[in-house]
């Protein structure tokens, strides 16, 4: 019952920039839109969120439509540690819930 | 600043018998998650938990799973009898109080279980 749509798969050139895409259609006035990446045989790490700006932070960008209906994570510079599957997920503050969806798998071609 | 602990790393038990799974959040974070991946899929959350009071455990099969929180820290996480559908990672994550503007979730590496 996850809430985001994202594509199963992608593939990049290393230090290539990647747009990993997300569609919220049904997004709430109070999510959050959080990223998170899962690398192989890890637990998920946190890699970015906003609310309604576009926001940056040392391992990515986030732009976030105007009407909030979809998001997208770049990767300035992909590097083969950045292949992993990264899940779009949205987030309630008041409720702090967290489900995930299937993620976008991204592979990293040398 | 320590992270989330998970133990067992890894479990290998029989079907029809039991296993609980550790888990020590990150301190002073109120909410703790347990999470089901099965291998291929993404994380489903089980249980919720706000302290040491359920949040929400609708995907909980309460037939057979239990997990608990008595003092708002540690939790665990049991499984009476296993199935073989069982087999999976269980994560542990936790974060910070609700309401609160920077809800990033931390997690533990993950007990990979395998029910045979």
């Amino acid at each position: 019952d996850a809430k985001t749509t994202q594509p199963n798969s992608m593939e990049s050139n290393e230090e290539e920039p990647v747009h990993l895409p997300c569609n919220h259609s049904t997004i709430s006035g109070t999510d959050y839109i959080h990223w998170y990446r899962q690398l192989p045989s890890q637990g998920p790490e946190y890699v970015i969120h906003g609310l309604t700006s576009n926001v940056n932070n040392r391992m990515a960008s986030l732009a976030i439509a105007e009407d909030r209906k979809s998001s997208t994570l770049i990767l300035h510079r992909a590097t083969l540690r950045d292949a992993a599957v990264y899940y779009c997920i949205l987030r309630d503050p008041l409720i702090n819930d967290m489900r995930f969806g299937a993620g976008t798998r991204l592979t990293v071609k040398p | 600043e320590a992270g989330v602990a998970q133990s067992p790393r890894y479990k290998i038990i029989e079907k029809r018998q039991s296993v609980a799974f550790w888990c020590n959040p990150i301190s002073g974070h109120a909410t703790l998650y347990w999470y089901q991946q099965i291998l291929g899929q993404g994380p489903k959350l089980l249980i919720q938990f706000q302290n040491n009071g359920v949040v929400d455990d609708s995907q909980l099969p309460k037939d057979r799973f239990s997990a608990e929180r008595l003092k708002g820290v540690d939790s665990t996480l049991k499984i009476q009898p296993a199935k073989l559908e069982d087999s999976a990672v269980y994560l542990c994550a936790s974060s910070l109080d609700r309401g609160t503007p920077s809800l990033v979730a931390f997690f533990g590496q993950g007990t990979r279980l395998t029910v045979v």
